[in-house]
């Protein structure tokens, strides 16, 4: 079965404290990325990552890193969490060309 | 600037109506269109793909249509059932890379 699987679904931490999402997914897709969802602004994107070792930024990469050491996981890295970065995230996933997106169940960060 | 867009923003029918949602893009070089359903504050599940060579698909109640060079999508919706109640987001990828543009969505609300 088709997955993309996100870790955690649910996170409250403090201002400052490093933390990562995880994604993996196993279709064995070249490109990964990640979106933040927010009440009025819809999905933007925060990184992309189009194979292995390749990453580039999206809409809103400030505050936020990745990395593509694997083909399968792509991580979402936040240094130094503000509150401003409390959102629903998610990662997604496609084969390269005109094929169908797939999402992860999200993951809602609370930065307090 | 490529943009998708969703208008109405929010819908509200008696059970059992057909209805129909529109998306419109700016730039017809989409490589596809995807319609997605979210409930609140969960993940995004994929309706149907329409690829760009594609006029139209087909799931059950559900039947998208593409046209390109108006810029435009529907989603048609037969036979409504409270069930269908949800936000319907489309979503295009364009040449660059893996960057999906997302509508800002229609929040649909089936009246029993």
């Amino acid at each position: 079965e088709a997955q993309v699987t996100q870790n955690p679904r649910y996170l409250i931490t403090v201002t400052g404290k490093k933390l990562t999402v995880t994604c993996s997914q196993n279709m064995n897709h070249e490109y990964m990325s990640w979106y933040r969802q927010d009440p009025g602004l819809g999905l933007r994107q925060i990184y992309y990552s189009m194979n292995v070792e390749v990453t580039d930024k999206g809409d809103v990469p400030e505050g936020y890193k990745v990395s593509r050491k694997e083909k399968r996981n792509f991580p979402l890295i936040l240094e130094s969490p503000s509150p401003n970065q409390t959102s629903l995230y998610f990662c997604a996933t496609r084969a390269r060309g005109g094929t169908e997106a797939f999402f992860g169940q999200g993951t809602r960060l609370t930065v307090v | 600037k490529q943009e998708v867009t969703q208008i109405p923003a929010a819908l509200s029918v008696p059970e059992g109506e057909n209805l129909v949602l529109n998306c419109s893009f700016t730039d017809s070089a989409i490589y596809n269109l995807q319609w997605f359903r979210q409930d609140p504050g969960k993940g995004l599940t994929s309706l149907l793909l329409i690829q760009s060579s594609q006029r139209e698909q087909t799931s059950g109640r559900l039947n998208a249509s593409l046209d390109k060079s108006s810029g435009r999508s529907t989603l048609y919706i037969a036979a409504s059932q409270p069930g269908d109640s949800a936000t319907y987001l489309c979503a295009a990828p364009y040449s660059s890379a893996s960057k999906i543009i997302f509508g800002s969505g229609t929040r649909l609300s089936i009246r029993p």
